[in-house]
């Protein structure tokens, strides 16, 4: 149980193009998604926090604009970087918690890896 | 500012051996703190989750230990298999909030 997916696994998209990110909840229901990135050999890094039915919350330093989070549903969250560069290129990753669960683990997709030429 | 720290550099063991893994946070009081492991190209995996007022947690051939006093936890793999390669990431999470913060991770090889 506890399964989440990502669309797609990898994309090649040119700058100045955006780019849509799906993650799902397979499984369970997530009131709450997060979507981080990840550059090589470094740690996850926090992008923001994804509210079903309300906007989203956005770490320090992340610009809201340029990476568009939608929490439609309590299965589906998507990340849409717009007006991609070179350096949005990275390894990005959703995870979500089961709602309603007292426990606070979260549930990882298999990550996106997003090249901008 | 706060700080959780692994071991950057590469733990290598021999099959069967106990692998530990070493997490150290500073200027923080986690209320949880859980372990990941991370394959190369894909997203974390949880493993386990230890609250704060919790000295041990085992789960099969794993082990969590969250010493309050030491602003420490370690992570036992028991009988290690070349399976159990990864990187391991531990993550820390406050009373108040919904967001983990994670350390850098800690690449585990074991060889057969």
């Amino acid at each position: 149980g506890a399964v989440v997916s990502q669309h797609p696994s990898w994309v090649i998209c040119k700058s100045g193009t955006s780019v849509k990110i799906e993650c799902r909840s397979l499984d369970f229901q997530a009131t709450t998604m997060f979507w981080y990135r990840q550059f090589p050999k470094q740690s996850l890094m926090l992008m923001a926090t994804s509210n079903e039915g309300s906007k989203a919350t956005y770490e320090q330093g992340v610009e809201k604009d340029k990476f568009l989070i939608n929490h439609a549903s309590l299965t589906l969250s998507t990340l849409t970087v717009t007006s991609a560069h070179p350096e949005d290129s990275s390894f990005y990753i959703c995870s979500a918690r089961i709602s309603g669960r007292a426990t606070y683990e979260q549930y990882f997709g298999p990550g996106t890896r997003l090249t901008v030429t | 500012s706060q700080k959780i720290e692994q071991n950057s550099e590469a733990l290598n063991i021999q099959e069967g051996k106990t692998a530990t893994l070493t997490c150290n946070y500073t200027n923080y009081s986690p209320a949880y703190l859980q372990w990941y492991r991370q394959d190369p190209g894909r997203g974390p995996v949880f493993l386990l989750l230890i609250r704060e007022n919790e000295k041990e947690k085992r789960k099969e051939r794993l082990k969590v230990t969250f010493d309050t006093t030491l602003k420490q936890s370690l992570f036992h793999i028991t009988a290690s298999q070349p399976a159990d390669s990864a990187t391991y990431l531990c993550a820390f999470q406050s009373r108040a909030g919904n967001m983990l913060t994670f350390g850098g991770g800690t690449r585990l090889m074991v060889k057969p």
